[in-house]
C-alpha cells in the first residue's frame, strides 16, 4: 500500500534561517507531488507541484523554492526565512493531477 | 485563487443529527472532491465526484453536484462526535494540468 511520510511534524525557526522539509512516498512510481500551505484559518494554498523528476510549477512567487531529486522524494527549501513564512505545511501525491490526493500529516513552522 | 467557497464557515449540531455543507464555485471543473482535516492534521479525502455525475454515495455522506448552478453540498447523516472536523471542498480544472483548487472549509462541531 501506499504511504507518504512528512517530517519534521513542527519547527521553530528564526527569521533568517534556512529552510529544508522533506516529503517521501512509498508504494506508487511516478506521482504528482505537491506542496500546500495552510495559513490558520484559512483553505490550502498551493505552493509547488511537481509531475516528474526535476520537473517543478510554482503557483505563488514567494521565497520559498522546491526540488523533486528523487521519483518520490519533494523537498521545500528556502535560504532565509521570513515572519510571513509561518504556517502549516502540507505534502500530498496523486496518480493524475485530478484525482484524490493523499496528504501527509504536516508540518507546523512558526518563524520567529 | 480561491475557487471552491463552503457554507457555512460554522456548523455546530447534536449527535445523530444531519449536517449540510455547501461549496460554490466558478469556473467548469472536471470533478469535485470533498475532503476532512481533524485539528493539525492533514487532509483525508472523503470522496470525488466527477462533472458528469449529480449524486455518490460512500457510508454516511450524501454528496451532490449541480454544474449548472456550479454548486455541490455534503450531507453527513446521523453525525457522531467522532465527524468533528473541517470539511473541504476542492475542484480540478479541465484544462491543463488540473491540481486542486481547495475553499476555506466548513468547520463542523458535533456535540454529544
Amino acid at each position: 500500500s501506499q504511504t507518504i511520510h512528512q517530517w519534521p511534524a513542527t519547527l521553530v525557526q528564526p527569521v533568517g534561517s534556512p529552510l529544508s522539509l522533506e516529503c517521501t512516498v512509498e508504494g506508487t512510481s511516478n506521482p504528482n507531488l505537491y506542496w500546500y500551505r495552510q495559513a490558520a484559518g484559512r483553505g490550502l494554498q498551493l505552493l509547488f507541484y511537481s509531475v516528474g523528476i526535476g520537473q517543478i510549477s510554482s503557483e505563488v512567487p514567494q521565497n520559498l523554492s522546491a526540488s523533486r531529486p528523487q521519483d518520490r522524494q519533494f523537498i521545500l527549501s528556502s535560504k532565509k526565512l521570513l515572519l510571513s513564512d509561518s504556517g502549516f505545511y502540507l505534502c500530498a501525491w496523486s496518480v493524475g493531477t485530478g484525482d484524490g490526493y493523499t496528504f501527509g500529516s504536516g508540518t507546523r513552522l512558526t518563524v520567529v | 485563487s480561491q475557487q471552491g467557497e463552503e457554507d457555512p464557515q460554522a456548523l455546530s449540531i447534536q449527535e445523530g443529527e444531519n449536517a449540510t455543507m455547501n461549496c460554490s464555485y466558478k469556473t467548469s471543473i472536471n470533478n469535485l472532491q470533498w475532503y476532512r482535516q481533524n485539528s493539525g492534521r492533514g487532509l483525508v479525502h472523503l470522496i470525488l465526484i466527477r462533472s458528469n455525475e449529480r449524486e455518490k454515495h460512500s457510508g454516511r455522506l450524501r454528496v451532490t453536484l449541480d454544474t449548472s448552478k456550479k454548486s455541490s453540498s455534503l450531507l453527513i447523516t446521523a453525525s457522531r462526535a467522532a465527524d468533528t472536523a473541517s470539511y473541504f471542498c476542492a475542484t480540478a480544472r479541465t484544462s491543463g494540468y488540473s491540481t486542486l483548487t481547495f475553499g476555506k472549509g466548513t468547520m463542523l462541531l458535533v456535540s454529544p
